[in-house]
């Protein structure tokens, strides 16, 4: 079975420059879910689909920071004006749902963003 | 704000030596997670537990979930260098299910 696909793994950008991240779920999965890790830190959640709607995106800066997952398969993530503290690892999860609270979230291996 | 507490931040031991990393908060979870990520990758699920006082065992890998269902805590015997990684902690919340991460536990295991 297919993992997360995500692309690019690596993007250096300078600030105010805009920069988009793809994200392609295992196949089947329903739910999908964008997350920001900062060096030393443990991984921040910016949005949640559910198939093509959004269940969760409190914590999404949305005046920089926007995600669309259009046919509930692929997702983009987009950061338009890039800042410095957006340097971070931007990892894709998706997962099934089984029981919610035994949910397993399996992991893309994330794209390295550096703005400088 | 519901937060879960990894700690140690960071542990460098040497192979063989036994160690435990723990998560708190004053937070109820419906369940918890344990994930390890390893450079360069994403996290990846090592179990989930369910139930106050559960234990899972995962080869030289103990998970217990804390009666009150607030804290839990990874016991790894005879540690090897294959165990350096990143082990993270999420919780999921009571309300909506919503994990919430810890900081993690960076640890390194000398050969």
């Amino acid at each position: 079975e297919a993992g997360v696909a995500q692309s690019p793994r690596y993007k250096i950008i300078e600030k105010r420059q805009s920069v988009a991240f793809w994200c392609n779920p295992i196949s089947g999965h329903a739910t999908l879910y964008w997350y920001q890790q900062i060096l030393g830190q443990g991984p921040k959640l910016l949005i949640q689909f559910q198939n093509n709607g959004v269940v969760d995106d409190s914590q999404l800066p949305k005046d920089r920071f926007s995600a669309e997952r259009l046919k509930g398969v692929d997702s983009t993530l987009k950061i338009q004006p890039a800042k410095l503290e957006d340097s971070a690892v931007y990892l894709c999860a998706s997962s099934f749902p089984r029981g919610v609270y035994q949910e397993t979230q399996y992991f893309g291996p994330g794209t390295r963003l550096l703005v400088l | 704000t519901q937060l879960l507490e990894q700690s140690p931040q960071f542990l460098s031991i040497q192979e063989g030596e036994n160690l435990t990393v723990y998560c708190n908060s004053s937070s109820v979870f419906s369940s918890l997670q344990w994930y390890r990520q390893e450079p360069g990758e994403g996290p990846v699920l090592l179990v989930t537990v369910v139930t106050g006082g559960e234990v899972k065992k995962l080869k030289r890998l103990t998970f217990q979930f804390g009666d009150a269902r607030k804290d839990s805590s990874l016991h790894i015997t005879a540690a090897q260098p294959g165990d350096t990684g990143l082990y993270l902690c999420a919780g999921a919340a009571e309300s909506n299910y919503q994990l919430i991460w810890g900081a993690g536990t960076k640890l390194i295991i000398k050969p």
